[in-house]
């Protein structure tokens, strides 16, 4: 059971490049999502799925997009990285219920120069 | 409207002493679920606890105890006897209606040995 995984760990990408984070979990949750993590800024939502085929915005859906093809696979695109999305983006994903925790992968450290 | 006010930045403290995180969170549901997260210098971040808003009763695990008081909205976090092990961000997050998760800013606690 290795929970939350993210791939990569660490990337860097020019200006104008694209590149896909892949999140996946082997505990069949529901609900996953994708966070961004700034200096200062906390963790702030870029976009989430409820279920499989189904996702939606959060707050910082710009510049970016997702898609869940498989319940256990969650996919965040940057179609043209900019020096703005530098961070470090953090998945989660939790059971069905505003009761339920949210359980986070490790992280991907992202650099665009 | 921000709904999870972090008020302290960063706070120092020397080890053994005790310390105390701020959270204030705004919501007009009536059930709703409060979190702490630790994230330590490794980056992961790590689940601590979990709160219904019908729950007041305060807890302690170990060294670790959460104050929830509904009158003031706030969920407060102490650390007793603090150790270097304790340096950390810490966030308390907010889940009511809707799928989101809503977090503090974060604490950055520094424990000096």
């Amino acid at each position: 059971n290795a929970g939350v995984t993210q791939t990569p760990k660490f990337r860097v990408l020019k200006t104008g490049q694209s590149m896909t984070l892949l999140c996946a979990q082997d505990m069949n949750h529901e609900y996953m999502y994708w966070y961004r993590q700034d200096p200062g800024m906390g963790l702030r939502l870029i976009h989430y799925s409820v279920g499989e085929g189904t996702t939606a915005k959060g707050e910082v859906p710009d510049g970016y997009n997702v898609s869940r093809l498989k319940k256990q696979n969650f996919l965040l695109g940057l179609e043209s990285a900019a020096p703005s999305q530098t961070s470090v983006y953090f998945c989660a994903s939790r059971l069905y219920g505003q009761q339920e925790t949210q359980y986070f992968g490790p992280g991907t450290r992202l650099l665009v120069l | 409207a921000q709904k999870v006010t972090q008020a302290q930045t960063e706070i120092s403290v020397v080890e053994k002493e005790d310390v105390t995180l701020d959270c204030v969170y705004e919501t007009r549901d009536t059930t709703y679920y409060l979190f702490w997260y630790k994230q330590p210098p490794s980056g992961e971040l790590v689940f601590l606890i979990r709160r219904n808003s019908f729950d007041e009763q305060n807890e302690i695990s170990g060294r670790y105890s959460w104050n929830f008081q509904k009158s003031t909205s706030s969920f407060n976090f102490t650390i007793t006897a603090s150790q270097v092990v304790d340096s950390a961000v810490y966030f308390c997050a907010l889940s009511f209606t809707g799928n989101q998760f809503y977090f503090g800013t974060g604490t950055s606690l520094t424990v000096i040995p």
